[in-house]
Formats: structure tokens, C-alpha cells, sequence
């Protein structure tokens, strides 16, 4: 069976602090797929980035990175200099093979307040 | 291009009535699914299908049933309403088994 845990429930910044948030993941499936989501206050869920099993690169979008590292299977997501507008519930979620393939396995999310 | 379209967008059931939440995605879309998020539990898969004519059961399936008699069409039933089907649900829809999905704005539900 697939897991992902989001062990922070909250976490709470000032504007321009950077914050990281974790994702650890349980599959015994070697190939598989990460993916982040946002839900802003409004509640639409909004899609941030996949990575499949295979790409460890990190990767960096704008003030967004997300370091995947299979060997401590983490997938965590940075945001540099934080906005108000980061504010959300952010979700990390898998897709992995199987029986369980297609079917995206949701952590438990993370809501981030930033202050102004 | 609307994406995913969910209705109704708020409703409040009575114990005991029955309602029906439609799915609509104009993406061509061969999967779709049904979802419930609950605060501190992420988001359930309730029932999934991988086609038009097919269907089939997620993690939380009890008290739900589903259709999917058109491809773009995807709905969610509750036959008999209960107070802990009180949740915020989402369709979503996807190209393949292994893309990110694309979800419809939700519906918020409330059983009284």
C-alpha cells in the first residue's frame, strides 16, 4: 500500500523568511510519481509539479524547489522569500504501480499562514 | 475551455434524502475520479473509473455510488444521506494513469 505523511499540520511565517515543507512517502513500487498541490483559500486545488522515480534532479521554479531524494524518500517543497499570497493548504501526493495505479494517494496536507 | 465543471457548488441534505453531484470535463479525459477531503485527513478516494461505462471502488466507497454513462460525465450519488458524508467533495479528471490530475472546484455538502 501507498503512504504519503505531511508531518507538519501548520507552520507559520513572516513575509520574506524562506520555509520548507516535508513529504515523506512509503511505496514498494520502483517506479512511481510525486506531485504537489496548492489550495489556495478559494479551496480550487491547484497543480504545482510531478516528478517520476526515476528524475532526482531538483528542480527550481521561480521562488518554488522541490528536493527529491529516494533515499530518505523525501520530496520536500522550498519557498524562497515568501508572499502573503503563499498562504494555502499545500498537498503532497503519489502515484505509484500496481493495484494502486492511476489513483493519486493524498498526505494529510500542510497549511502555511504568512504574515504580512 | 471550462476544464472541470462540478455542480451544484453548495448544498445541505436533511439525514436520510438523497442527492446526485455531476462531473463535467471537456478535456476528453479517459479517468476520472471522486474525492472527499476532510480537515486533517487529506483527500479520499471515494470511487474512480477508467472509461466511459466502467466504475470502481476507492478507499471510502460506502454509502456512494457512481456512473459514468458518458465519457465527459462523471456522477456521484448518495442514497440516503448520512452526517459523516458532511464534506468538501472534488472530481478530477486525467489524461493517463500517471498525470497529475486536473480537479474541478468542489462542492461543499452538508448532512443535517
Amino acid at each position: 500500500a501507498q503512504k504519503v505523511t505531511q508531518a507538519q499540520t501548520e507552520i507559520s511565517v513572516v513575509e520574506k523568511e524562506d520555509v520548507t515543507l516535508d513529504c515523506v512517502y512509503e511505496t514498494r513500487d520502483t517506479t512511481y510519481y510525486l506531485f504537489w498541490y496548492k489550495q489556495p483559500p478559494s479551496g480550487e486545488l491547484v497543480f504545482l509539479i510531478r516528478r517520476n522515480s526515476f528524475d532526482e534532479q531538483n528542480e527550481i521554479s521561480g521562488r518554488y524547489s522541490w528536493n527529491f531524494q529516494k533515499s530518505t524518500s523525501s520530496f520536500n517543497f522550498t519557498i524562497t522569500a515568501s508572499q502573503v499570497v503563499d498562504s494555502a493548504v499545500y498537498f503532497c501526493a503519489l502515484i505509484a504501480g500496481g493495484t494502486s495505479y492511476g489513483k493519486l494517494t493524498f498526505g494529510q496536507g500542510t497549511i502555511l499562514t504568512v504574515h504580512p | 475551455n471550462a476544464g472541470v465543471t462540478q455542480t451544484p457548488k453548495f448544498r445541505v441534505l436533511k439525514t436520510g434524502q438523497s442527492m446526485t453531484l455531476l462531473c463535467a470535463q471537456d478535456m476528453n479525459h479517459e479517468y476520472m475520479y471522486w474525492y472527499r477531503q476532510d480537515p486533517g485527513m487529506g483527500l479520499r478516494l471515494i470511487h474512480y473509473s477508467v472509461g466511459e461505462g466502467t466504475t470502481a471502488k476507492g478507499e471510502v466507497p460506502d454509502g456512494y455510488n457512481v456512473s459514468r454513462l458518458k465519457k465527459q460525465n462523471f456522477l456521484l450519488g448518495l442514497e440516503s444521506a448520512a452526517p459523516s458524508q458532511t464534506s468538501v467533495y472534488f472530481c478530477a479528471s486525467s489524461r493517463g494513469q500517471t498525470n497529475g490530475y486536473t480537479f474541478g472546484s468542489g462542492t461543499r455538502l452538508t448532512v443535517v
